[in-house]
């Protein structure tokens, strides 16, 4: 059974502090990776992809992926009150078409 | 706006009877997928679409069944619905590769 694993938190940082969201799965073959944020009651909205080992930056986000640790981490700097949501890191499923697979995700608290 | 919409949005159903929810989307997407999402289960995969009549199991397909007679709807039908089937269910499509996004979901209720 293919895994992805997230520390479900909550994670609380102060607003304008560097938020550290960390990802973990289970199979070598995957080769897509996402960022989904839910706010409570919304449907989750894409915030980032990668593919390649290293990091990339949109915005105040950043996605970094080490295929070799099978990692993959979100950080968010100068967080804000408005980050406040539940995180969700996705994977490629390689069984189910385009499906991806979901770790359970990460409760992010920003305090103002 | 990925041009999803889902139907009804709430529901509240009676353990036993059937229950059909409606995804809808305006573009044409060859990959339609059904999610539901639980409490310390998070989003799992119910079945998904990957063209009008092909259709396939997810992680969680028991005691669901789908139907895609037309590129734009994917229905998904509880045939005799329990309180286990409680949840938000989401419609998703996936535009470029792996990149999928979700419709406003569908909460449903059975008591």
């Amino acid at each position: 059974q293919k895994e992805v694993e997230q520390n479900s938190g909550p994670l609380s940082v102060p607003e304008g502090a560097i938020a550290s969201l960390n990802c973990t799965y289970s199979d070598r073959g995957s080769q897509s990776f996402f960022w989904y944020r839910q706010y409570s009651g919304k449907s989750p909205e894409l915030i980032m992809f990668i593919y390649s080992n290293g990091d990339k930056e949109d915005g105040r986000f950043t996605a970094q992926l080490n295929k070799a640790s099978q990692y993959v981490s979100l950080l968010i700097r100068d967080s804000q009150p408005s980050d406040s949501a539940t995180y969700l890191c996705a994977v490629n499923s390689n069984q189910a078409g385009t499906a991806l697979i979901f770790g359970k995700g990460t409760t992010l608290s920003v305090s103002s | 706006d990925a041009g999803i919409t889902q139907s009804p949005r709430h529901k509240v159903t009676e353990t036993g009877t059937p229950v059909t929810l409606r995804c809808h989307q305006t573009e044409n997407h060859r990959y339609m997928y059904w999610y539901r999402q639980d409490p310390g289960h998070g989003l799992r995969l119910i079945h998904y679409s990957y063209g009008v009549k092909d259709t396939d199991k997810g992680e969680v397909s028991d005691g669901y069944s789908v139907s895609r007679s037309k590129t734009e709807d994917f229905l998904l039908t509880l045939e005799s619905a329990t309180s286990s089937q409680t949840s938000v269910y989401f419609c998703a499509i996936s535009i470029q590769g792996n990149t999928i996004y979700f419709g406003e979901g569908s909460w449903l209720t059975v008591v």
